[in-house]
């Protein structure tokens, strides 16, 4: 299976700060890579796919890249309502994995 | 509005059986692929399954093959997931979800979830 490993696990920051979440591939993946957030007794919220796009309504202040194997998640300036847990999925190969999350808490 | 509304859930023994169902509004049902999706404290999430959207193709995580069954009922706009011999570890919050048309392989619509416990 592949694995996707995600950092930080834990992040806290203030309202309007830059913040850049990761996650790394056990292998090439290409672009298969798709980013949720999940507030707390929530399902999660689909807002990025093939690494880099945005799904249609997610904020601008929301973007994705690749580099090789692995892939970040940043949001530009930090708004109340982005904290929450944030994960990442590889579509890459069936099964299907996700990382591990990375809690963003309001410093 | 797109949704999808989930109901089953609940407690089983050990061994036990249970069916979670998902009702789809608001889109074609039948164009779509459609996952069931779990979430556990200790593992986080992971994908349990998908099928296509006739329903002649299913897609299952190996350790939950042949215990867990995924099906759909197009003309009911539903999704099912049959669960056989439960283990403690398959105690989680299962999603439905609706695999998305950018990619055929994540998911853009969840459900509200339905907490499954498998315990004596």
């Amino acid at each position: 299976d592949i694995q996707m490993t995600q950092s930080p696990s834990s992040l806290s920051a203030f309202v309007g700060d830059r913040v850049t979440i990761t996650c790394r591939a056990s292998q090439g993946i290409d672009k298969s890579v798709a980013w949720y957030q999940q507030r707390p007794g929530k399902a999660p919220k689909f807002l990025v796919y093939s690494a880099s796009r945005l799904e249609s309504g997610v904020p601008s202040r929301f973007s994705g890249s690749a580099y090789g194997t692995d892939f970040t998640l940043t949001i530009s300036s930090l708004q109340p309502e982005d904290f929450g847990t944030y994960y990442c999925q590889q579509y890459f190969g069936i099964p299907y994995t996700f990382g591990q999350g990375t809690k963003l808490e309001m410093k | 509005e797109e949704q999808l509304v989930q109901s089953g859930g609940g407690l089983v023994q050990p061994g036990g059986s249970l069916r979670l169902s998902c009702a789809a509004s608001g889109f074609t049902f039948s164009s779509f692929w459609m996952s069931w999706v779990r979430q556990t404290p200790g593992k986080g999430l992971e994908w349990v399954a998908s099928v296509n959207q006739d329903g002649s193709e299913e897609q299952y995580v190996d350790s939950m093959r042949g215990r867990f069954a995924i099906s759909r009922d197009n003309a009911k706009k539903s999704l099912y997931l049959q669960m056989n011999n439960l283990r403690v570890d398959d105690t989680a919050v299962y999603y439905c979800a609706r695999v998305s048309p950018r990619t055929w392989k994540s998911f853009d619509i969840w459900g509200q979830g339905t907490m499954v416990t498998v315990s004596s």
